[in-house]
């Protein structure tokens, strides 16, 4: 079974700031992918970032960044210049190749911006 | 506007009643999941669907029944509410051309006293 874990339950940051969120994981797949999902007070979920693992590059939009290392299995999320509207809880989650529908989510990082 | 719909938002329950969660998607995914999120655990997956007539369990699936007999619709049914299904439960789709875009509902508060 996949699991993931995040060992952070709460950061903080300044507002402009950068910050780094970890995220490990744990599979003998080959196939899969990673998911940073962003869950602000509205309890929607949105995605963030996503990366294929068989894709060497690492993924990034716009302020958010990852860094996919497959070999040590760890997919942290990193933002830059950090604003009042990143605050949130964090979820990293992670899917088989093979999957459909079947996300394994991390515990969850709760980050507050500070202005 | 084409997404998740999950009602009710909300929900008080008495320890031993029953009810129906309901989740419905206008986007023709074939691929529906219903999800728990609960305090220090991330969401768990209780039941996922492939398509229509085509359901299976998740990580933590006794006390829900599903069942999929439309693409569209795809209902949660606590048998007997107890005080540990007391959680946010979020349904989420995808579609087979982009199997990994998942689109998630509000999600549903569900206290049982």
């Amino acid at each position: 079974a996949q699991t993931v874990t995040q060992s952070q339950p709460e950061m903080s940051v300044q507002e402009a700031e950068t910050v780094t969120l970890s995220c490990t994981y744990d599979t003998s797949e080959n196939n899969y992918y990673l998911f940073w999902y962003k869950q602000p007070p509205s309890r929607q979920m949105i995605l963030v970032i996503r990366q294929e693992a068989y894709k060497q590059q690492n993924a990034t939009e716009n302020r958010f960044s990852v860094n996919f290392q497959k070999a040590a299995k760890s997919f942290s999320l990193k933002i830059s210049d950090s604003q009042l509207g990143d605050t949130a809880m964090y979820f990293c989650a992670f899917i088989r190749g093979t999957s459909y529908g079947k996300l394994t989510f991390g515990q969850g990082t709760i980050l507050t911006v500070h202005p | 506007n084409a997404g998740v719909t999950q009602t009710p938002k909300f929900q008080v329950l008495k320890t031993g009643q029953s009810m129906t969660l309901q989740c419905a998607q206008d986007m023709n995914h074939e691929y529906m999941s219903w999800y728990r999120q609960d305090p220090g655990m991330g969401l768990r997956l209780i039941h996922y669907s492939v398509g229509a007539g085509i359901t299976d369990q998740g990580e933590v699936p006794n006390g829900y029944n599903v069942s999929r007999s439309t693409t569209e619709d795809f209902p949660l049914r606590l048998l007997s509410a107890a005080p540990s299904q007391t959680s946010v439960y979020f349904c989420a789709s995808s579609c087979l051309r982009d199997r990994y875009g998942y689109t998630f509902g509000s999600g549903t508060r569900l206290t049982v006293v």
